[in-house]
């Protein structure tokens, strides 16, 4: 059974550009959070779908933004990148309300 | 005043040793309690997941939920060179599927 996946591993971008990350969840799941995690850091909640609509959003700018696909797996899209957006992202997959089990991560460096 | 508060500061222990690794919490909704390992560049990967007060063992594992102190502990008894990782406090509200972490723990166990 394969866990959750995220692609791409890494990625450089440079300023002002716009990113594409994306996780396929784990079989059986049908909810999809994204977090990023900062060096150091926690990770910090950015949002949440289930049922193709965001459900929840963190503290987060509408420069973050995602989508969920029918077949639940999901994209994270950060439009107009700054130099601190520099992060892992990370994804994690779970029956609504239920553990959350978490992906390898995307990390992204902005230039 | 964080929601979690975790210290941070790296904890380096002899081979066998007990590890003791704590959090605290200001969100009295706050209802599950979850602790992650994290291998550098990798995913978190949950290792306990609690509900309410009291201890939960698994292996060498014990998490430790006091929610009239909001105070949760992780032990980790007769430790391994393998348990060298960054260890992640997590909470959640009923209801809300929004993990609040703490900054997390490095634990360094030395041969």
């Amino acid at each position: 059974d394969a866990g959750v996946t995220q692609s791409p591993t890494h990625l450089i971008k440079t300023r002002g550009q716009q990113v594409t990350l994306r996780c396929s969840p784990k079989s059986g799941h049908d909810t999809v959070s994204w977090y990023q995690q900062a060096l150091g850091q926690g990770p910090q909640f950015i949002f949440q779908y289930y049922e193709e609509e965001e459900r929840q959003r963190g503290n987060f700018p509408d420069r973050f933004s995602g989508h969920q696909f029918p077949n639940y797996s999901s994209e994270l899209n950060v439009n107009a990148l700054l130099l601190g957006d520099s992060a892992l992202y990370l994804c994690a997959s779970s029956l609504l309300g239920d553990e959350q089990y978490f992906g390898p991560g995307t990390r992204l460096t902005v230039t | 005043q964080k929601e979690v508060e975790q210290d941070p500061g790296p904890l380096s222990v002899p081979e066998g040793a007990i590890v003791s690794l704590n959090c605290t919490y200001s969100n009295s909704a706050f209802q599950y309690f979850m602790w992650y390992r994290q291998y550098s560049r990798k995913g978190p990967e949950l290792l306990m997941y609690t509900y309410s007060s009291g201890n939960k063992e698994d292996g060498r594992f014990t998490a430790q939920v006091d929610k009239s102190s909001k105070y949760i502990s992780l032990f980790i008894r007769d430790s391994q060179p393998s348990d060298s990782a960054t260890y992640l406090c997590a909470m959640s509200a009923f209801g809300n599927n929004r993990l609040a972490f703490g900054k997390g723990n490095q634990v360094v166990v030395i041969p």
